[in-house]
Parts: C-alpha cells; sequence; structure tokens
C-alpha cells in the first residue's frame, strides 16, 4: 500500500536542542508540504518543496530548517531557535500541480521539556 | 498575504440534524479542498471544487464554491455519529503547487 510515513509519532525535546522529524513518502509524489497544527489555529504552512533539491519557505519558517535529496524523503529540522516548538507536526505529499489533493502522515507531536 | 477563514469554529448539533461550515477567502481562488481531521487523527482529503458555482455531492456530504470563487460551504444532512471531527477547507489563488492555505476549521460535536 502506498502511503506516507511520520516518525516517531511522539517527540520530547529539551530547550536548546535541533530535532529532526522524519517524512517519507512511497506514493511517487513530486510535492510534499510540512504544516504545524496549533489548538485553534488551524494549519500553517512551514515549507513546502515541488522537486528534489528545492523547496521555499512556508508562512511560519523561523526556525526551521529542511531538505529534498530524495523524492521520498523530506525530513524536517525544528533548530533551538524556534521560540514555541511545541505543536502537532503534519507532512503531506501530493502530484505536482494545483488541482491535487494532499495526501498527510499520521504526524508527529512534539513537546519541549 | 492570502486569508482563509472558516465559521463557526465550534458547532454542537443532535444526531439527525443539519451541519454547516463556511469559507470566505480574501482572494479569488483558484480551486478550494475540502478535509476531514477525526479527533487524534490527521487530515484526510474530501473533495475539491475548481468552477465557479460547482456543486458537488458525495452522499449526505453537499459541497458548494460560490460565484465568485471567494467562499464556499460543506452542508451535512442528518448528521451521524461518524461524522464528528473538525472540516477544513484550504485553498489557493495560484496555479502552481504552493502550499494551501487553510481556514481554522469547523469543530462539529454530535450529540446523541
Amino acid at each position: 500500500d502506498g502511503g506516507i510515513t511520520q516518525s516517531p509519532k511522539y517527540l520530547f525535546r529539551k530547550e536548546g536542542q535541533n530535532v529532526t522529524l522524519s517524512c517519507e513518502q512511497n506514493l511517487n509524489h513530486d510535492a510534499m508540504y510540512w504544516y504545524r497544527q496549533d489548538p485553534g489555529q488551524g494549519l500553517r504552512l512551514i515549507y513546502y518543496s515541488q522537486i528534489v533539491n528545492d523547496f521555499q519557505k512556508g508562512d511560519i519558517a523561523e526556525g526551521y530548517s529542511v531538505s529534498r535529496e530524495k523524492k521520498e524523503s523530506f525530513p524536517l529540522t525544528v533548530t533551538s531557535a524556534q521560540k514555541n516548538p511545541t505543536a502537532f507536526y503534519l507532512c503531506a505529499s501530493s502530484r505536482q500541480g494545483s488541482f491535487y489533493g494532499y495526501t498527510f502522515g499520521s504526524g508527529t507531536r512534539l513537546t519541549v521539556v | 498575504g492570502q486569508q482563509v477563514m472558516q465559521i463557526p469554529q465550534y458547532q454542537h448539533v443532535q444526531e439527525g440534524e443539519d451541519f454547516t461550515t463556511y469559507c470566505n477567502s480574501s482572494t479569488t481562488l483558484s480551486n478550494i479542498q475540502w478535509y476531514k481531521q477525526r479527533p487524534g487523527g490527521h487530515p484526510v482529503f474530501l473533495i475539491q471544487l475548481v468552477k465557479s458555482g460547482e456543486v458537488k455531492k458525495q452522499k449526505r456530504l453537499t459541497f458548494q464554491f460560490g460565484e465568485a470563487k471567494k467562499n464556499s460551504s460543506l452542508h451535512i444532512t442528518a448528521t451521524q455519529t461518524t461524522d464528528v471531527g473538525t472540516y477544513f477547507c484550504a485553498g489557493r489563488s495560484g496555479g502552481g503547487a504552493d502550499g494551501l492555505t487553510f481556514g481554522k476549521g469547523t469543530h462539529l460535536i454530535i450529540q446523541p
């Protein structure tokens, strides 16, 4: 079955640490996205990538970094510069173009302790 | 930047009642998509609307796209407990594959 896998499901980070969230898809999708979800805030776009070795900042990119070295993988690093990283992080993928729906992973819940 | 506003934020209904959520964009949209997120889950794609004035149905769900392509609605007839969750609209105003802008969602709570 094709799908999109995020790991870990839960992640605890100490203040000042960088952490990397994994996102892997086997749907052969070109485009991949990272969203952050906070209670009452909906989904906010962090970064997106339409093709390997290329990515663009979304609305709330500060304190985050990404890479896209392989079509299947789009890891997100939450750096120590992110002031309020506790949130639910969702990765999604889609076929390239504006007329395709997203397939979401099951998410990673990050908590700063 | 583009903003997508969704109302109401919460809706309590008795099982069997109808439910409607509304979505409004600050800019004209090329298309609008709807997603459902069950409690503790992740968003799941429901449908996409592209044409001005378009209406689509999925069983008890009816989706509409406004004539000006700036607003949309989702109507559920005779709600069931399985309809519980948060419904998001999401749109983009460009033609590329830049990220969708999501509304904040409407939480549907159903009382049996």
